[in-house]
């Protein structure tokens, strides 16, 4: 089945530098891609849903890029700041009917003012 | 917009108790999950169920039961807790392939 790998599981850096996450997946039939944010005792929340046929996606001081070639789904904070720090999650789900997502490990992002 | 809420927030139990968990969604969507998260790890899949009565193992489902008695609700139940076991147990929900939503959660702790 489907596995995701994500790196690294933990990240610090200072406010204003840049944060990259980066998951890799094995199916080649996932479709669609998911970042989620988890704020300390917090839920998870939304944070960019991502389709196949989509290659780049753009949030509020961020980037979503996905690379299907190399099956590689990555998120980069730009001019990262303290209410970034937070836990990311990818998860990925393949077109097959069962509406299963596998969720990465998680990436500990820490911005240090 | 919708909202999952989950019941109880904090739930306490003894070992070997058999302890359930609640989840309701406003959605009106059809597939919801149950995950488990250990401190500091990610989640993992312990039952779903793609509509009203229909229940799949995730990859951690033993040692647990599930519920969905309607398209709104879906219980899980700890059929043992095991001692020192502490984790945050999450609801979500969703329609086909869109993103799923996540309830607030249910942290366990077993004395």
């Amino acid at each position: 089945g489907e596995q995701v790998e994500q790196r690294p599981p933990h990240l610090s850096v200072r406010e204003g530098d840049s944060a990259v996450i980066t998951c890799t997946y094995t199916d080649p039939n996932s479709y669609y891609f998911f970042w989620y944010k988890q704020e300390p005792g917090a839920s998870l929340q939304l944070l960019m849903k991502v389709f196949s046929s989509t290659e780049i996606n753009e949030g509020q001081g961020f980037t979503v890029l996905l690379n299907k070639k190399d099956k590689r789904l990555s998120l980069n904070l730009t001019a990262a700041h303290p209410g970034d720090s937070a836990a990311y999650f990818c998860a990925v789900s393949a077109y097959t009917g069962n509406y299963k997502y596998v969720f990465g490990a998680g990436t500990r992002l820490k911005v240090i003012a | 917009g919708g909202i999952i809420t989950q019941t109880p927030k904090f739930l306490i139990g003894q070992e070997g108790q058999k302890l359930t968990l609640k989840c309701q969604q406003n959605f009106n969507h059809d597939t919801m999950y149950w995950y488990r998260q250990d401190s500091g790890k990610g989640l993992r899949l312990i039952y779903y169920s793609i509509t009203e009565n229909d229940l799949q193992k995730g990859d951690l489902s033993e040692g647990y039961d599930a519920s969905r008695e309607k398209k709104s609700s879906f219980s899980l139940t700890v059929t043992s807790a095991q001692k020192n076991e502490m984790a945050v147990f999450l609801c979500a929900s969703s329609i086909g392939y869109a993103e799923q939503f996540f309830g607030p959660g249910t942290r366990l702790t077993v004395l």
